[in-house]
């Protein structure tokens, strides 16, 4: 079964601050890998799917960049801002299996 | 307005009293999948279907079922709930199989089962 692990768990960081988080998975067998957002109280939507090793996405201040050969993707914020608290969701889609295999997601908290 | 819905959003009920988590998509995506989440636990898949009729196991699908008669609707079945059924159900579609194309996720339904 293909382990996505993200770190770290959780996140405090004041406004203003930039940060970021990491998602690893085993690098053979990779398809695809996204990125989510959730916020409380919502459900996740997609940020990101990127497929090819060096891929690097950006939506305004959030980016994104991918490793395949190593088995990882980090996730950047510029210039942190309290509505971008929310759980940051990895999920990877490896082999041949048709599954969407997630990990336990990074919490991001954002004092102003 | 895109979107994925589920009903009902939050259901309290009792062992082994039948229940139905519709879920319905306006997108004509081919691909639906139902997850559950539970604290500590990345969202789990239970089932997916890559199109009508053609449905297939997730990774928890013991005591669920799910069907796809139409492209469109993709209900969970819970025959016999179970208090370890009690999670956070959501549901998601996409244009094709979950690999390139991202999901799009209902509003999630919180199932208690006592």
């Amino acid at each position: 079964i293909l382990n996505v692990e993200q770190s770290p768990q959780s996140l405090h960081v004041q406004e203003g601050d930039s940060t970021n988080f990491t998602c690893s998975f085993p690098s053979s067998n990779f398809y695809a890998l996204h990125w989510y957002r959730w916020e409380t109280a919502k459900s996740p939507e997609a940020l990101f799917v990127m497929t090819l090793n060096g891929d690097e996405k950006k939506k305004g201040r959030i980016s994104a960049t991918l490793n395949t050969k190593e088995g990882y993707s980090y996730l950047y914020i510029k210039g942190s801002q309290p509505e971008d608290s929310a759980t940051y969701l990895c999920a990877v889609y490896g082999g041949a299996t048709n599954k969407l295999i997630f990990g336990t997601g990074t919490l991001l908290a954002v004092q102003p | 307005e895109a979107q994925v819905t589920q009903n009902p959003r939050y259901l309290i009920t009792v062992t082994g009293k039948k229940l139905t988590v519709t879920c319905s998509q306006n997108m004509n995506h081919e691909y639906m999948s139902w997850y559950r989440q539970d604290p500590g636990l990345g969202l789990r898949q239970i089932y997916y279907s890559m199109n009508v009729e053609v449905t297939d196991k997730g990774d928890v699908p013991e005591g669920y079922k799910v069907s796809r008669k139409e492209k469109r609707n993709f209900p969970l079945i819970l025959e016999s709930p179970s208090p370890n059924q009690t999670s956070l159900y959501f549901c998601a579609s996409s244009l094709g199989s979950g690999d390139y194309n991202e999901q799009f996720f209902g509003p999630g339904t919180r199932l208690t089962v006592l």
